[in-house]
């Protein structure tokens, strides 16, 4: 019965380095969602995908940040020459589409936290 | 694009008190309001929600209101444990159109 899941949890990386977050949905869910979170802040959407398609990157910072979901294997969140306003934690999210229908209803991961030196 | 403001940013209480959060939106197409409570170090849960056709909702300590008129909704928990505290967010969106947007949290300490 597991939720979602999230690795790295912590993450160490120097300016300039590239970063890769994992996320696999819980079981069922078709819908992923990669949300930030910055030191006493909310969460800020980032990007929301499905398998193989990008819905909505309205979220995502122009450059240096991208994030797929293929059809096998987790969600990735990358962030190339990471600098040090990246620090932050990356949460990821999924949910069911039932019904013809996302329910919108969001379970999140425990998070990754990166770190940049 | 919608917006939510949610209040107080913090909020301390004394076990056995009730304790009240309150959050305004923005878009009136919204019809999806869940709350999360994050504990430190750890991923935001659901601990409830409520849909646009309803004006209240109840389970065990936690219950939920919401004005579509005014555009609020709360959320009380009642005789407030420590355990109870975290960091709550409100969030809103339209069901199967729009992605969640959260309120920037309220941080509850209950003190025993």
């Amino acid at each position: 019965n597991a939720g979602v899941m999230q690795n790295p949890r912590h993450l160490v990386r120097r300016r300039g380095q590239e970063a890769r977050l994992r996320c696999s949905p819980m079981k069922g869910h078709s819908h992923v969602y990669w949300y930030r979170q910055l030191p006493e802040e909310g969460l800020k959407f980032m990007v929301y995908l499905q398998k193989e398609n990008i819905i909505d990157e309205s979220g995502m910072p122009k450059e240096r940040f991208s994030a797929e979901f293929p059809k096998e294997g987790p969600s990735i969140l990358r962030i190339q020459q990471v600098v040090r306003g990246d620090s932050a934690a990356y949460f990821c999210a999924s949910s069911l589409y039932s019904g013809g229908t996302n329910t919108g209803e969001l379970f999140f991961g425990e998070g990754s936290r990166l770190t940049v030196l | 694009g919608e917006n939510v403001e949610q209040h107080p940013s913090t909020l301390s209480v004394q076990e056995g008190d009730s304790a009240v959060i309150k959050c305004t939106y923005s878009d009136s197409a919204s019809n999806y309001f869940p709350w999360y409570k994050q504990e430190l170090g750890k991923g935001p849960q659901l601990i409830i929600d409520i849909r646009s056709n309803v004006g209240e909702k109840k389970d065990q300590r936690i219950a939920v209101t919401l004005n579509k008129t005014a555009k609020h909704f709360s959320l009380h928990i009642t005789e407030t444990q420590p355990e109870d505290s975290a960091v709550y967010f409100c969030a809103a969106s339209i069901t199967g159109y729009s992605t969640l947007t959260f309120g920037k949290g309220t941080m509850l300490l209950v003190s025993p």
